[in-house]
């Protein structure tokens, strides 16, 4: 059974610092590995999606990278800022999304 | 715009009185699917719809049914609701299941249920 987790559970960093988000997976045998985002009592809004045969995807100041042979994804946020504070999670795709129970960021000005 | 529907945002309920909440998207996706979101249990599946007249089961669909019956519109329906199926609900949908694909999930806003 295919179980997905984000370490950390929540990150504070100041504005404008770089920062990493992981995403790990039990069963590397996954379709697409896909990040979200969630600002509070909100809707999920789609960031990334990694193709099984990708192994990166780039959009604006992210960068979603995925290793299946070790199991895991990253999420790489470059140059933080406010209004980037919010839920992230990952969610791989097969049949059915399973997600992450997600990495909670702030990012302090 | 691509997008998911969801109605109502909000709602606010009593025990035993059904309730169905609507979903609707114009992308002409084949796979469609419900969502229940906890804290603490994150995102579970509800049940999901592969193509007209086509559900099933997902991971928790006890207290729940759905129906089919056009390709855009996939509802939500609680004959009895109780309390503990007060939640954050999902809708979402994608050109297909996602094994082998290359699609990505397109989700609604959300709809927020209390049961009293």
């Amino acid at each position: 059974k295919q179980e997905v987790t984000q370490i950390p559970a929540a990150l504070s960093v100041p504005e404008g610092e770089n920062l990493v988000l992981n995403c790990s997976f039990t069963d590397s045998a996954i379709y697409n590995l896909q990040w979200f985002r969630q600002d509070p009592g909100k809707g999920l809004t789609s960031l990334l999606l990694i193709q099984s045969s990708q192994r990166e995807q780039t959009s604006g100041r992210l960068n979603a990278s995925l290793d299946k042979s070790s199991g895991r994804s990253t999420l790489y946020i470059a140059a933080s800022q406010p209004g980037d504070s919010a839920t992230y999670l990952c969610a791989h795709q097969g049949g059915k999304l399973i997600f992450g129970q997600g990495t909670e960021l702030s990012v302090k000005p | 715009e691509a997008q998911v529907t969801q109605n109502p945002r909000y709602l606010i309920t009593v025990t035993g009185k059904k309730l169905t909440v609507t979903c609707s998207q114009n992308m002409n996706h084949e796979y469609m699917s419900w969502y229940r979101q906890d804290p603490g249990l994150g995102l579970r599946q509800i049940y999901y719809s592969m193509n007209v007249e086509v559900t099933d089961k997902g991971d928790v669909p006890e207290g729940y049914k759905v129906s089919r019956k056009e390709k855009r519109n996939f509802p939500l329906i609680l004959e009895s609701p109780s309390p503990n199926q007060t939640s954050l609900y999902f809708c979402a949908s994608s050109p297909d299941r996602g094994e082998g694909a290359n699609y990505g999930y397109t989700f609604g806003s959300g709809t927020r249920l209390t049961v009293v």
